[in-house]
């Protein structure tokens, strides 16, 4: 089957704009991650649905960032008044279930957004 | 909080040979686990070996091996017989057991470049 998708590849906007990011898991996978990924770093947690309920938002680095997932397959990462720090690549990752480290995470090839 | 540290951003190494990349991680925790992930120039992060903290022995898959010290909180990869494909980043990363979100943290990652 197909693997996580990730849609745009590249998202270019400018400062104070609105955007979304979204993530298509592998079918059946009730588990879904966004993470951030600043250049030379590595990826940083966001955060973590069960389902369509967002187990954990603590990642979330402020109220400019909120995710949904409402019938528990996409999901889109929204992005409000974007900033010139907010630019990075996001990840999107989903495992079969949560709750184990046994239930490998698999990653999409992420979204890069520049904000101008 | 769990920090992971990778101190060479950038190694080489001749096709056919062995390297090995460094991670030290910092944790209170007694029960956790460990990763390397691979990410190549297309982004998506694939899954190289897992360690899980409670087992002495060293994880392998094929070519990659760790070398897991746990006092030392030591956890690098031995890669052997090294291939152009190897070329990509590589991320040491670290999960809580107890973590019932399964969140990583990751750390700054080692530009391997294989030479032919």
């Amino acid at each position: 089957g197909a693997g996580v998708s990730q849609t745009p590849s590249n998202k270019v906007t400018e400062k104070g704009k609105y955007v979304e990011l979204r993530c298509d898991p592998i079918s059946g996978h009730t588990a879904l991650y966004w993470y951030r990924q600043s250049l030379g770093q590595g990826p940083e947690f966001l955060i973590y649905f069960q389902g369509t309920g967002a187990a954990d938002d603590s990642g979330l680095p402020n109220d400019r960032f909120f995710a949904v997932r409402p019938e528990g397959s996409v999901s889109t990462l929204k992005i409000q008044r974007t900033e010139r720090g907010d630019s990075a690549v996001y990840l999107c990752a989903s495992s079969r279930t949560g709750g184990s480290p046994y239930n490998e995470q698999f990653f999409g090839p992420g979204t890069r957004l520049t904000v101008l | 909080a769990q920090t992971v540290t990778q101190s060479q951003p950038e190694m080489s190494v001749q096709e056919a040979e062995t390297v090995t990349l460094s991670c030290t991680y910092d944790t209170s925790e007694s029960n956790y686990y460990l990763f390397w992930y691979k990410q190549p120039p297309s982004r998506q992060m694939i899954l190289v070996i897992r360690q899980e903290a409670y087992k002495q022995q060293n994880a392998t898959e094929n070519r990659f091996s760790v070398n897991f010290q746990k006092a030392a909180k030591s956890f690098s990869l031995k890669i052997s017989d090294s291939q152009l494909g190897d070329t990509a980043m590589y991320f040491c990363a670290f999960m809580n057991r107890l973590n019932t979100g399964n969140q990583f943290y990751f750390g700054t990652g080692t530009s391997l470049t294989v030479i032919p």
